[in-house]
């Protein structure tokens, strides 16, 4: 079956720092992939998206590329806030069909904490 | 504005006893979720419904019943019967543009 893994946390770093979350998964053909943020004590937020190899998905200065060959989808972000502080989800999921849609497979979460 | 509500936002429940969690979507997506998050862990699926009417079970439906009686509601009973019910609910939705995620229920079993 679909299995996504994002490495663990809780990543600490300083404000303007350089962020990256690995992330890799295996499915069958060819997933779209996602990343998540979820804010405390809130549901969680779509922050970017990619559907085909070598598609970037980038949001709020947040970027992550599809990688077939490595199947991978790490997040990056080149300098962070102290908003930034959160649980990042990467995700997968197949084609929608219709208007049916298909289940996210998800990572365990990544906290990330940022210190001024 | 669209959107997805769950109710209430924290829940406490008395062990043995069933527990109903709401979540209503007005955003006409035909497919609707429930995931359970526990601590430090990844989201995993409950039950999911493509269809009124229809639902089908999800990774760990073992305790948990729905019913899917109108496109816009979709309420997740937690019974006596889930052993560890403590844990972050979170209801989803979705189209052929994505999904869209609620607020997410806490419950706690005391």
């Amino acid at each position: 079956g679909d299995s996504v893994t994002q490495m663990e946390g809780p990543v600490t770093l300083s404000e303007e720092a350089f962020l990256t979350i690995n992330c890799t998964y295996t499915a069958t053909g060819y997933p779209s992939l996602f990343w998540y943020v979820q804010y405390p004590g809130e549901g969680l937020q779509l922050l970017l998206k990619a559907t085909k190899a070598d598609d970037k998905g980038s949001n709020k200065g947040f970027e992550a590329t599809y990688r077939k060959e490595t199947t991978s989808f790490h997040l990056e972000k080149g300098s962070v806030q102290v908003s930034d502080s959160a649980v990042y989800f990467c995700a997968l999921s197949h084609k929608m069909i219709k208007a049916a849609g298909n289940k996210l497979t998800f990572g365990g979460g990544t906290r990330v904490l940022v210190k001024p | 504005d669209g959107g997805i509500t769950q109710s209430p936002k924290y829940l406490f429940r008395k062990e043995g006893q069933n527990v109903t969690l709401s979540c209503e979507q007005n955003l006409n997506h035909d497919a609707m979720y429930w995931y359970r998050q526990d601590p430090g862990q990844g989201l995993r699926l409950i039950y999911y419904s493509q269809i009124v009417n229809d639902f089908q079970k999800g990774d760990i439906a073992e305790g948990y019943s729905v019913s899917r009686e109108k496109k816009e509601s979709f309420p997740l009973t937690v019974t006596s019967a889930q052993k560890n019910p403590t844990a972050f609910y979170l209801c989803a939705s979705s189209s052929v543009d994505g999904y869209t995620f609620g607020s997410g229920t806490r419950l706690t079993v005391v």
